[in-house]
């Protein structure tokens, strides 16, 4: 089945620590994104990517990598993970098209100590 | 700067009463516009865009460019109406800006 998948659903890591956040999709999107969320707040763009070997930055500083080897894998990493770093991470991918509606995965509740 | 505002954090109503979420944007183009919801427990998922002039469970959602607003109505709500309402702007380039959300509960 179509989908775009999102692991872990929660985590909790100490300061300093190296964590990759995972998101797959079946849905043969060439777009994909990590949106950053904190209670209450709006959703931020932190990183995109319009197909493999494309990553770009997002409107919201993010002390965070991505990498797009393969179309369905857009993996998030933080080097040294912070506290301030503590929010859900949303990633999304989109139909192709200028008025084009997006995908979200169930999101990563992230709490770094 | 493109911005989107969602001046009501909560809203409540009773069942079978109207609703209208509130969504005012700030940008100097021609915007594109979209509803997106989130159910309890559910994924964030898009409910409507005014591209396509569309009611989708009920709702609708008219862009007006003279007051800068897309507020979403229901004539009559319903209890699986409540969810969080996201109001967001796609400025033409790759992001949309999201607001930061109405949780609307609809009260039986």
């Amino acid at each position: 089945e179509a989908d775009i998948y999102q692991t872990p659903r929660y985590l909790v890591i100490g300061t300093g620590k190296k964590i990759t956040l995972e998101c797959s999709q079946t849905m043969g999107h060439d777009k994909m994104y990590w949106y950053q969320q904190d209670p209450g707040m709006e959703l931020h763009l932190i990183h995109y990517s319009y197909g493999v070997n494309s990553t770009e930055k997002g409107d919201l500083s993010s002390e965070s990598t991505v990498s797009r080897i393969r179309t369905e894998h857009f993996p998030l990493t933080l080097e040294s993970a912070r506290p301030s770093q503590t929010s859900q991470y949303l990633c999304a991918s989109s139909e192709p098209g200028p008025h084009e509606k997006l995908f979200f995965g169930s999101g990563t509740q992230l709490s770094v100590l | 700067a493109q911005r989107v505002t969602q001046p009501e954090k909560l809203l409540s109503v009773f069942k079978g009463a109207p609703v209208e979420l509130k969504c005012n944007y700030s940008y100097s183009g021609s915007p594109e516009l979209f509803w997106y919801v989130q159910y309890s427990r559910q994924r964030l998922q898009l409910l409507l865009r005014h591209i396509s002039r569309e009611s989708i469970k009920g709702f609708t959602a008219d862009l007006n460019k003279g007051e800068t607003s897309f507020h979403l109505k229901k004539p009559f709500a319903q209890e699986e109406d409540s969810a969080m309402y996201y109001c967001a702007l796609n400025p033409g380039a790759n992001n949309l800006f999201f607001g930061t959300g109405t949780r609307l509960t609809v009260i039986p």
